[in-house]
């Protein structure tokens, strides 16, 4: 079974600059989560789909955040326009039944 | 607000000992915990997940415990190995609407000397 794939695993930007993130989570997971990990820190939590709705946006900065799960299958982080403390791994993650959260690889993002 | 604590952020110890890593949260009303090791430059992968229900799970040479009440959990791993230097993370999960969104601690890097 394939684990969650997430695109690209690094990307360099200039500042103002835009950046998109894919993810396609565990086949069957109707949970998908965001999360975004900063150096020497834990993951904090950006959003959670249940589905095609997100259910928990409270931690995504919005006014240059955005994210969708339109079919309820894979998802997309966006960030436009960039800035530098947006420096960061976004994790994608999707949740299982038994209660295990199953992350991906992460897409490690460096903005100059 | 659910706070995460983990102690010590860095362990080093000789290949062979038995070690403890701990977690502390701050909310005792919990869905459940979770450990999972990161290796540098990957995504997390999940170790062992304890039910609130339950005080305990094994897997292999890992140990976890639960304590609810006093809002504690602690990670055992016997016969440490070189191949188990990575960073150990501890999350738990609330109830209701925040239910399925883990709160992380900060972790603990571990690191097993041959």
């Amino acid at each position: 079974e394939a684990g969650v794939v997430q695109s690209p695993r690094y990307k360099i930007i200039e500042k103002k600059q835009p950046v998109a993130f894919w993810c396609n989570p565990i086949s069957g997971h109707n949970t998908l989560y965001w999360y975004r990990q900063n150096l020497g820190q834990g993951p904090e939590l950006l959003i959670r789909y249940e589905n095609e709705e997100a259910v928990d946006d409270s931690q995504l900065p919005k006014d240059r955040f955005s994210a969708e799960r339109l079919k309820g299958v894979d998802s997309t982080l966006k960030i436009q326009p960039a800035e530098l403390g947006d420096s960061a791994v976004y994790l994608c993650a999707s949740w299982g039944q038994t209660g295990e959260l199953f992350f991906g690889e992460g897409s490690r993002l460096t903005v100059l | 607000k659910q706070e995460v604590t983990q102690i010590p952020a860095a362990l080093s110890v000789p290949e062979g000992e038995n070690l403890v890593l701990n977690c502390s949260f701050t909310d005792s009303a919990i869905y459940n915990l979770q450990w999972f090791r990161q290796d540098p430059g990957k995504g997390l992968t999940s170790l062992l997940l304890i039910q609130s229900s339950q005080r305990e799970q094994t897997s292999g040479r890992l140990n976890a415990s639960l304590d609810k009440s006093s809002g504690r959990s602690t990670l055992y791993i016997a016969a440490s190995q070189p191949g188990d230097s990575a960073t150990y993370l501890c999350a738990v999960t609330g109830y209701g609407g925040s239910q399925g969104n883990l709160i992380f601690g900060k972790g603990t890097k571990l690191s097993v000397k041959p």
